[in-house]
């Protein structure tokens, strides 16, 4: 399968600080998507973006599916943005990707203190 | 919206045990998915389902079955809980292809005494 990883792994900021978070794939991808997953453990859909840029408030997504990469920017940070944010993504060819299996990075907690 | 229900968001169950852990989505997804989540080893796939009555092991499929007999509904079975088996299970949905959003429900935190 495709091997995805995401850096950093841990991330603490200040309130109001801008963060990057950075996701590598190993494949070229049909889908690429970013989630956040709270403290009660559900995960949130923050992006469904396979290339180009979306932005969604404070949050905004690059996925360069040529250079095989993704990031994710979060600006103005506050303590709700604070949980784990997976980057998953299905890769093109793949008998695993028509049948519409995601493969996912490890995550990076972050942490944002008040 | 799509929906994805779990049936149980905390269940407690002892060794031995035969577990139904529920998924329903109403969106009218193909694909149906079970993951098992675990401190410092991420999200790990158990089983997935691409069609009624069809199923395909993951990663981790050991000590689990899965049941798909309508298509918004896939069941993971637990057919005699351990105690490794203590985990946050998470379902999700998504449209057939390679394409298309994958959804999840809220998860289920089971603890197997």
């Amino acid at each position: 399968g495709i091997q995805v990883e995401q850096s950093p792994p841990d991330l603490i900021l200040q309130e109001g600080a801008n963060s990057t978070l950075r996701c590598n794939f190993s494949d070229s991808v049909n889908n690429l998507q970013w989630f956040h997953q709270n403290p009660w453990g559900q995960l949130i859909n923050l992006f469904y973006i396979p290339s180009g840029t979306k932005q969604n408030g404070r949050l905004s997504a690059t996925t360069v599916a040529t250079e095989r990469y993704s990031l994710l920017y979060i600006s103005s940070s506050q303590t709700t943005d604070s949980g784990v944010y997976f980057c998953a993504v299905v890769g093109k060819g793949a008998r695993g990707s028509t049948l519409g299996r995601l493969y996912f990075g490890r995550g990076t907690q972050l942490t944002v203190w008040p | 919206d799509v929906k994805v229900t779990q049936s149980s968001r905390y269940l407690v169950k002892r060794t031995g045990e035969k577990v139904f852990l529920e998924c329903v989505q109403d969106m009218d997804h193909e694909n149906m998915f079970w993951y098992r989540q675990d401190p410092g080893l991420g999200l790990r796939l158990i089983y997935f389902s691409y069609d009624v009555k069809m199923k395909e092991k993951g990663d981790i499929p050991e000590g689990y079955s899965v049941s798909r007999e309508k298509k918004e509904r896939f069941s993971l079975i637990l057919e005699s809980a351990s105690t490794n088996q203590t985990s946050m299970y998470l379902c999700a949905s998504r449209s057939s292809g390679s394409a298309g959003e994958l959804f999840f429900g809220e998860g289920s935190r089971l603890t197997v005494l």
